[in-house]
């Protein structure tokens, strides 16, 4: 019963490096998304894929790229990692529901600090 | 600014007491209105949902309230436990937004024996 499942669950870059977050999810939902959570600040969308084949970006896009694998995994890409992007990612799923999100359902998180 | 406002940022209270979470929001017109729990280094859980028509959700000891009107809401939470020291986080979903949610900064709530 995983759920939504995200890997590393921690990770150190130095400025300048690229890593990929991974992300699958086994509840056959057809939108994923990216988040990033910061102190004192609400979760705010990097990416999100409605279903498989499309992304879009959202609120704070710049510094990130993202594939959508097939409908299972979603990963996240930081091309050229700076300290801004220090942060906890956080991957979730939903289905949708009318013109809306539905319920989300989210991954453990990803600690990434940027040096 | 913020379109989701929650207050107050953070609570402590003894094992066994009840308490309640605000929020107040500006987001309109809206969808629903979500609450979620996030404990310590986990990721968020989803604890109750409500669409703009309904008044109050409850899910065990939790219980949601919606005011359209005064366009808040609060979460209330009965015979405290220690398991229920977690961030709780509202969310506001504008009407016909697609992806696009409102995200509180949450309230941390310390349960203490």
């Amino acid at each position: 019963n995983a759920g939504v499942t995200q890997t590393p669950k921690f990770q150190v870059l130095k400025t300048g490096q690229s890593m990929t977050l991974q992300c699958a999810q086994d509840m056959n939902h057809n939108s994923m998304y990216w988040y990033r959570q910061d102190p004192g600040m609400g979760l705010r969308l990097i990416y999100y894929s409605a279903s498989e084949g499309t992304t879009d970006k959202g609120e704070v896009p710049n510094g990130y790229n993202v594939s959508r694998l097939n409908k299972r995994e979603f990963s996240l890409r930081l091309e050229s990692a700076a300290p801004s992007q220090t942060s906890v990612y956080f991957c979730a799923s939903s289905e949708w529901v009318g013109e809306n999100t539905g319920e989300l359902f989210f991954g453990e998180g990803s600690r990434l600090t940027v040096l | 600014k913020n379109q989701v406002e929650q207050s107050p940022q953070s609570l402590i209270i003894l094992e066994g007491k009840n308490c309640t979470l605000q929020c107040n929001y500006t987001v309109s017109p809206f969808s629903n209105l979500r609450w979620y729990k996030q404990d310590t280094g986990r990721g968020p859980v989803s604890l109750t949902i409500m669409t703009f028509s309904e008044n109050t959700k409850s899910n065990g000891r939790y219980t949601a309230t919606l005011d359209a009107d005064t366009k808040q809401s609060s979460l209330h939470i009965t015979a405290s436990q220690l398991s229920d020291s977690a961030s709780y986080i509202c969310v506001v979903s504008p009407a016909n937004s697609g992806y696009a949610l409102n995200f509180g900064k949450g309230t941390s709530l310390l349960v203490t024996p």
